[in-house]
């Protein structure tokens, strides 16, 4: 399987905004992409998700090129609390198969 | 609402035995999904239930199997263990007519295998 990439980290100053980038190109053409965080011991928690258009929600904003095979989750104003690592992730060819990102663990600085 | 919900929350098994971790899913929700996750990675698909039957399985061997029963509840077996097989455990839960299937993940089961 091919990969779906992320960087490894990035670090942010609390209150400013975060863009994380993701390539998909194996996500289907006609899933939708989603992006997830972890926070430590706990399981994934979704942040939003976007089908071609950029979305926005009360936790963040989903930006999707027009190629889709890439997105980047934007954090407008970064707190301590969104200190966690990030998934892209989607389902690959039209089957029910899901396929997460390489993550990307965002440190935030007070 | 629960939400998801993994039981046990941590297991030590020795090589070469077999363990069964179950979840039950969000109300609601028919579909459930398995993923490992090893640490420092994200987490591999494993593969998917719905309406009692595999729909979906990842790249993982035979070793791995599971149930989905007619409650939505599922259990992941793992037979002859093998040390690369400590990792966490997550059961996600979903709607198969959700228009965007949000997964809802629950804590995940720590396996370590010895």
């Amino acid at each position: 399987d091919a990969k779906t990439t992320q960087p490894n980290s990035m670090e942010s100053n609390e209150e400013e905004p975060v863009h994380l980038p993701c390539n998909h190109s194996t996500i289907s053409g006609t899933d939708y992409i989603h992006w997830y965080r972890q926070l430590p011991s706990q399981g994934p928690e979704y942040v939003i998700h976007g089908l071609t258009s950029n979305v926005n929600n009360r936790m963040a904003s989903l930006a999707i090129a027009e190629d889709r095979k890439s997105s980047t989750l934007i954090l407008h104003r970064a707190t301590l609390r969104d200190a966690a690592v990030y998934y892209c992730g989607g389902t690959t060819s039209g089957t029910y198969k899901y396929i997460f990102g390489t993550g990307t663990r965002l440190k935030v600085l007070a | 609402d629960a939400g998801v919900t993994q039981s046990p929350t941590h297991l030590i098994k020795t090589r070469g035995q077999q363990v069964t971790l179950r979840c039950s899913p969000k109300s609601g929700h028919d579909t459930v999904s398995w993923y490992q996750q090893a640490l420092g990675q994200g987490p591999q698909f494993i593969f998917q239930y719905y309406e009692e039957e595999e729909r979906q399985r990842g790249n993982f061997p035979d070793r791995f199997s599971g149930h989905q029963f007619p409650n939505y509840s599922s259990e992941l077996n793992v037979n002859a263990l093998l040390l690369g097989d400590s990792a966490l455990y997550l059961c996600a839960s979903s709607i198969t007519s959700g228009a965007y299937n949000e997964q809802f993940f629950g804590p995940g089961t720590r396996l370590t295998v010895l």
